[in-house]
């Protein structure tokens, strides 16, 4: 099944403990990106990869990190976790830019205290 | 930069009646995508119709039918024989067609649905 996968779903952490959310696809898409999730402001994007070891800043990169080694995984890394980082996390895939639909994972639910 | 707005934040329906949620979008773009998410209270983003700014033709999909009006930068979405399974959060989303560079999804803000049996 053609599908995005994130990980974990769920995560409370307290503030400064690094942490990674991992995404996958199995479609071959070449272009992921990153998206939070905030109340009254719909979807943002973190980070953006066109293809592997090929990444860059949407619009709201501060405190976050990503890295593409492989063309299926596209890890966000939060190296000091702080609570406005309290959000919904999205990874989207697609084959290309502007080509066709990017597919969604199932979301993480990320709270810092 | 491309914006999309939705201005009512929250609609309701009778069950088996029709509903249309708005969305407008700024872009001096010629080719692009546009889109209708939902997203049921399990928070995953499922796509419900898709619109090429190329096809004068509005997309249909099932019940869910839009209606693309690329001079006045218009695309509601009509849902028809509202089902209780319909109630979910819709957000509109603007995707530029460049195919060379970053081209995220720019969303609206969203418009909360709510079907009433």
């Amino acid at each position: 099944e053609a599908q995005v996968t994130q990980n974990p779903r769920y995560l409370i952490t307290v503030t400064g403990k690094k942490l990674t959310v991992t995404c996958s696809q199995n479609m071959n898409h070449e272009y992921m990106s990153w998206y939070r999730q905030d109340p009254g402001l719909g979807l943002r994007q973190i980070y953006y990869s066109m293809n592997v070891e090929v990444t860059d800043k949407g619009d709201v990169p501060e405190g976050y990190k990503v890295s593409r080694k492989e063309k299926r995984n596209f890890p966000l890394i939060l190296e000091s976790p702080s609570p406005n980082q309290t959000s919904l996390y999205f990874c989207a895939s697609s084959y290309l830019p502007g080509l066709d639909t990017q597919y969604f994972g199932p979301g993480t639910r990320l709270t810092v205290l | 930069a491309q914006t999309v707005t939705q201005s009512q934040p929250e609609m309701s329906v009778q069950e088996a009646e029709t509903v249309t949620l708005s969305c407008t979008y700024d872009t001096s773009e010629s080719d692009y995508y546009l889109f209708w998410y939902k997203q049921p209270p399990s928070r995953q983003m499922i796509l419900v119709i898709r619109q090429e700014a190329y096809k004068q033709q509005n997309a249909t999909e099932n019940r869910f039918s839009v209606n693309f009006q690329k001079a006045a930068k218009s695309f509601s979405l009509k849902i028809s024989d509202s089902q209780l399974g319909d109630a979910a959060m819709y957000f509109c989303a603007y995707r530029s067609a460049y195919i060379k560079g970053n081209t995220p999804l720019v969303f609206g803000k969203g418009t909360r649905l709510s079907v009433i049996a």
